[in-house]
């Protein structure tokens, strides 16, 4: 079956723009993630939906990120007036919903470069 | 907090030696799972195993394996007979089972492996 898929790939954009990047998760896997991987910070979490539940935004480095989840499904990350720090891969991973804890499955991720 | 650590940055081998990938994790919680990802030129993730803290059991796979030891907090993963499709770059992570404490994996800073012919 087809995996997490993202896109863009890559996006180019500048400084004080908004940009959205999209993920499509495993089918049949209710439970979504946003990392982020950058040179300086290493791989780091974001945020994290589950099924109906509110989610858990603590990984958010600021306001200018935010996230949504339509139907359960397919989940954008927006970042408002882009820096040059915020230059890093996005990755998504998307896990089945069981009793405890669930294999997170990636995606290739979002190349992100603010110039 | 959850840290690991992946003490060696990069590992050169030559094809057909055996390399051992450290991992060294640091949790309060009792109850948790380590995992080991691999991340190819590529850039994606690839799973590749997760073991829980109540399963010491050392695992095999193919060319693959892993030495799990709670005394020593230590998760290595060793590939025998290395290949050059295995240049990589491999993760240990970790996530603590706690309730409330949701799903996010603590990853360490990575091990780039390259092998050579």
């Amino acid at each position: 079956g087809a995996g997490v898929s993202q896109s863009p790939s890559n996006k180019v954009t500048e400084k004080g723009k908004d940009v959205e990047l999209r993920c499509d998760p495993i089918s049949g896997h209710t439970a979504l993630y946003w990392y982020r991987q950058s040179l300086g910070q290493g791989l780091e979490f974001l945020i994290y939906f589950q099924g109906n539940s509110a989610p858990d935004k603590s990984g958010l480095p600021s306001d200018r990120f935010s996230a949504e989840r339509t139907g359960g499904s397919v989940s954008t990350l927006t970042i408002q007036r882009t820096q040059q720090e915020d230059s890093a891969v996005y990755l998504c991973a998307s896990s089945l919903a069981g009793q405890g804890i669930e294999t997170q499955y990636f995606g290739p991720g979002t190349r992100l470069l603010v110039l | 907090a959850q840290k690991v650590t992946q003490a060696q940055t990069e590992i050169s081998v030559v094809e057909k030696e055996d390399v051992t990938l450290d991992c060294v994790y640091e949790t309060r919680d009792t109850t948790y799972y380590l995992f080991w990802y691999k991340q190819p030129p590529s850039g994606e993730l690839v799973f590749l195993i997760r073991r829980n803290s109540f399963d010491e059991q050392n695992e095999i796979s193919g060319r693959y394996s892993w030495n799990f030891q709670k005394s020593t907090s230590s998760f290595n993963f060793t590939i025998t007979a290395s290949q050059v499709v295995d240049s990589a770059v491999y993760f240990c992570a970790l996530i603590p089972a706690v309730t409330g404490g949701g799903n996010k994996l603590t990853f360490g800073t990575g091990t780039q492996l390259k092998v050579e012919l």
